[in-house]
């Protein structure tokens, strides 16, 4: 069974910083794209990144462009988005998925970005 | 990319069928056969139910059935049950670069 759990969501203030996490199990991580959406209360879904199976390959939406970091370990099976110059815009759920068309969901981590 | 358009809100009793659009540009939706959907109940997470336009992933009622006619692809869900009451996401995606629909709640009556 695919399971992916998120993790490193918290209160942060504005202009910092945050590591978000997600470990996968039940699948060949290695072979899969992945991908981080967010969803801001009571908003809609935003994607926000994803990264190719090898890491050669990341693509960001412009909004966070310069300031996030998609990035990913194979040998531990792992996805991360680093989080840097953070506003109260990037306040959200943060859910990694498998695959481009994101066929599996982890259940999500909180972000707020709050004085 | 900008959002693809959704209408915010749809309806139907249950044992009807019902459409959700989803109308996005030929650089995105018109131009790929990369069309998924995705089904979120009330503090969940999403669920994908169909990808590549028309294709349903193992354990989802054939009751969920996807299209798409030019830049617009279409959800829908016949028989209408209860448990079908949820908000429901398009998505497209080109270049490798994600887009997401805004949304639409779907009621059942």
């Amino acid at each position: 069974e695919v399971q992916l759990v998120e993790s490193g969501g918290d209160l942060v203030q504005p202009g910092g910083s945050l590591r978000l996490s997600c470990a996968a199990s039940g699948l060949t991580f290695s072979r899969y794209w992945m991908t981080w959406v967010r969803q801001a209360p009571g908003k809609g879904l935003e994607w926000v990144a994803n990264i190719k199976e090898d890491g050669s390959e990341k693509n960001y939406v412009d909004s966070v462009k310069g300031r996030f970091t998609i990035s990913r370990d194979n040998a531990k099976n792992s996805l991360y988005l680093q989080m840097n110059s953070l506003r109260a815009e990037d306040t959200a759920v943060y859910y990694c998925a498998r695959n481009r068309w994101m066929d599996y969901w982890g259940q999500g981590t909180l972000v707020t970005v709050s004085p | 990319q900008s959002a693809l358009t959704q209408p915010p809100s749809a309806s139907g009793s249950p044992g009807q069928s019902v459409t959700i659009s989803c109308t996005g540009t030929s650089s995105d939706v018109g131009g790929y056969n990369y069309v998924s959907w995705y089904q979120q109940h009330p503090g969940k997470a999403p669920k994908l139910m169909i990808y590549e336009v028309t294709k349903r992933p193992s354990g989802v009622p054939d009751r969920f059935s996807g299209s798409k006619s030019g830049n617009t692809a279409s959800l829908t869900v016949s028989g209408l049950q209860a448990e079908d009451e949820a908000d429901y996401y398009c998505s497209s995606y080109a270049d490798n670069k994600g887009v997401f629909g805004g949304g639409t709640k779907l009621t059942v009556l």
